[in-house]
């Protein structure tokens, strides 16, 4: 499977943008990069995911770099409800594939 | 509303007990999965089912086992085998589209003394 590599933890200021990164330096050709978060004692929950270009929605905004060995999750304008984990995971195309989750990234919002 | 119950969310047992984790989604989702989270640490995947009547081992497999007898029930046992069987149990699904995203339910959190 190939991996992603995320820094353990970020903090952030409220109402300031946080770009959160991640590594996948063996991604295949076919591998969608995929985001979920993760808020204290629930399960993770869908942020948003790409292939090449950059997507945005009404949660966050994904940036792919064009060797799509790296991308970064953006957050526009922090708040405290975004303090959670972020995962970072990639998804082959085709049939249903085993769904692996590093570490993440921890986020903390300062008020 | 569509989604994935996990029941209990907290459970119980003592050492060398067998005990069972239900996971139920009314999604019509073909795949199903299961994941364990320790204190700190990211999700491991435990088993995941493609289709009814069949699964696969994940990346923990030992200690325990499950079925998918149904398209809706994806129930996981945490035998005694299982030497750390404490920690918070994940369950999941997705649709058939190639992209569709992981939902997740709201975990059980197992404790066993």
């Amino acid at each position: 499977d190939a991996k992603t590599t995320q820094p353990n933890s970020m903090e952030s200021n409220e109402e300031e943008p946080v770009h959160l990164p991640c590594n996948h330096s063996t991604i295949s050709g076919t591998d969608y990069i995929h985001w979920y978060r993760q808020l204290p004692s629930q399960g993770p929950e869908y942020v948003i995911h790409g292939l090449t270009s950059n997507v945005n929605n009404r949660m966050a905004s994904l940036a792919i770099a064009e060797d799509r060995k790296s991308s970064t999750l953006i957050l526009h304008r922090a708040t405290l409800r975004d303090a959670a984990v972020y995962y970072c995971i990639l998804r082959g195309s085709g049939g249903y594939q085993k769904v692996t989750f590093g570490i993440g990234t921890k986020l903390q919002v300062i008020p | 509303d569509g989604g994935i119950t996990q029941s209990p969310k907290y459970l119980f047992r003592k050492e060398g007990q067998n005990v069972t984790l239900s996971c139920e989604q009314n999604l019509n989702h073909d795949a199903m999965y299961w994941y364990r989270q320790d204190p700190g640490q990211g999700l491991r995947l435990i088993y995941y089912s493609q289709i009814v009547n069949d699964f696969q081992k994940g990346d923990i497999a030992e200690g325990y086992s499950v079925s998918r007898e149904k398209k809706e029930s994806f129930p996981l046992t945490v035998t005694s085998a299982q030497k750390n069987p404490t920690a918070f149990y994940l369950c999941a699904s997705r649709s058939r589209n190639e992209n569709s995203p992981l939902h997740f339910g709201n975990g059980t959190r197992l404790t066993v003394t």
